[in-house]
């Protein structure tokens, strides 16, 4: 299996900050990475797919980077809405795998 | 606008089987390029991918959970099931339906595009 590896766990942010989250996978997975929003409560929600590609709806200010092993998501300027856990998700080969999280908090 | 949703028994006993139903509305199940999946999640933990089926029936499992899932699809009803058997309380977690998009443009990439909100199975006696 590809292991996927988040830093940090978790990071506390204020409003209007920039933050950037980090992806690693095990092994090379050329673009094939997918990044999701969960809230408490809710299902993960799609960001981010193929490594940089918006998903229709996503607000501009989210992004991403990389290939091969290491990843990024970066959010621009953060938004009260954007206070949530951010998973990456490998789909390059099964089983498909998620990284640990990372939880935004507000400082 | 698509919806999943989830239904079944919220506890079960240890030893028993697990079985839950996604019902989907606004879209066809039988549509090409999509696949049907069961992604779980332990309480305060991450998310662990189950398995998917296609409607034509094709089923592909996590090989930690292979030799206890089972996927099944009812395009008639167009709604996609998971039965895991054997469970113990290490099963205890919400269990979301979501379908898997192949990308039209590059054809190779995944990603799950829609989710339904997701059912709390407890596994206690």
């Amino acid at each position: 299996d590809i292991q996927m590896t988040q830093s940090p766990s978790s990071l506390s942010a204020s409003v209007g900050d920039g933050v950037t989250i980090t992806c690693r996978a095990s092994q090379t997975i050329s673009s094939y990475l997918n990044w999701y929003q969960q809230k408490p409560g809710k299902a993960p929600k799609l960001l981010i797919y193929g490594a940089s590609s918006l998903q229709s709806g996503v607000p501009s200010r989210f992004s991403g980077s990389g290939s091969g092993t290491d990843f990024t998501l970066t959010i621009s300027s953060l938004q009260p809405e954007d206070f949530a856990t951010y998973y990456c998700q490998q789909s390059y080969s099964t089983p498909w795998t998620f990284g640990q999280g990372t939880k935004v908090e507000t400082k | 606008q698509l919806q999943l949703q989830e239904s079944g028994p919220g506890l079960v006993k240890p030893s028993e089987t697990l079985s839950l139903t996604c019902a989907v509305s606004g879209g066809s199940i039988s549509r090409s390029g999509y696949y049907w999946d069961w992604i779980r999640q332990p309480p305060g933990k991450g998310l662990e991918w189950i398995g998917s089926v296609y409607y034509s029936g094709s089923t592909f499992y996590n090989p930690s959970l292979k030799s206890r899932v089972t996927i099944s699809v009812d395009t008639s009803k167009n709604q996609f099931s998971l039965k895991l058997s054997s469970v113990t309380a290490a099963d205890t977690a919400v269990y979301y339906c979501a379908r898997r998009v192949r990308d039209i443009v590059t054809t190779t990439q995944y990603y799950f595009d829609h989710w339904g909100q997701g059912t709390l199975v407890i596994v206690s006696s």
